[in-house]
């Protein structure tokens, strides 16, 4: 099945500068790459996401990045502020009949004011 | 339009005891997923459904098991809980592959 790998588990950053969490995907076949916001104590939220016949997206001060041929996707977050502080889990699917959706293991965003 | 709605939010069993948790979706969706999150482990899929009358097993399914007699309605059973199935459980529906997984609020499940 699907492996994802996420670095860095914890990344601490003053606010203004900018965060880049990465992860690495095993499947060749995922197509579908998301990211997903957790404050504490409550759900993950989405807040981007990529597929493979894309390269880059933006949204405001966040964009993601995807690298097929390495199978790697980044999630770069500027201008951070403290609201930003959360976990973030990247996500790899596949386009199939019994498709799931594979989570790496999060990263703890800290913004320091 | 309450979204994903699981029941309940917190639960304190005693080892051997059993019970079910409920995650219920108006959104019509197909797919719905159970993960368990345990600390640096991010989400772990347990089991999940593709639509109304089936199931599959996801990474960690051992000890756990569900049912999706209507398309609403995702349920997952421990039958003979034990202390490595305290976690904190969430549900998750798609309307299909590829597209954005609306959480429930987790239930918070201890076993003693």
């Amino acid at each position: 099945g699907e492996n994802v790998e996420q670095h860095p588990s914890t990344l601490s950053v003053q606010e203004g500068d900018s965060a880049v969490i990465k992860c690495t995907y095993s499947d060749s076949a995922s197509n579908y790459f998301p990211w997903y916001k957790q404050e504490l104590g409550k759900r993950p939220q989405l807040i981007i996401d990529i597929r493979s016949n894309v390269g880059e997206k933006k949204d405001q001060r966040i964009a993601v990045t995807l690298n097929k041929t390495a199978k790697h996707f980044s999630l770069h977050i500027t201008e951070t502020q403290p609201e930003d502080s959360a976990v973030y889990f990247c996500a790899a699917s596949t386009h199939s009949g019994y498709s799931t959706l594979t989570f790496g293991k999060g990263t703890m965003l800290l913004v320091s004011p | 339009n309450a979204g994903v709605t699981q029941t309940p939010k917190f639960r304190v069993l005693k080892t051997g005891q059993s019970m079910t948790l409920l995650c219920a979706q108006d959104m019509n969706h197909e797919y719905m997923y159970w993960y368990r999150q345990d600390p640096g482990m991010g989400l772990r899929l347990i089991h999940y459904s593709v639509g109304e009358g089936t199931t599959a097993k996801g990474e960690v399914p051992d000890g756990y098991n569900v049912s999706r007699l209507k398309k609403q309605n995702f349920l997952l059973g421990l039958e003979s809980a034990a202390p490595s199935q305290t976690s904190v459980y969430f549900c998750a529906s798609l309307l299909g592959v590829g597209t954005e997984a609306f959480f429930g609020q987790g239930t918070r499940l201890t076993v003693v």
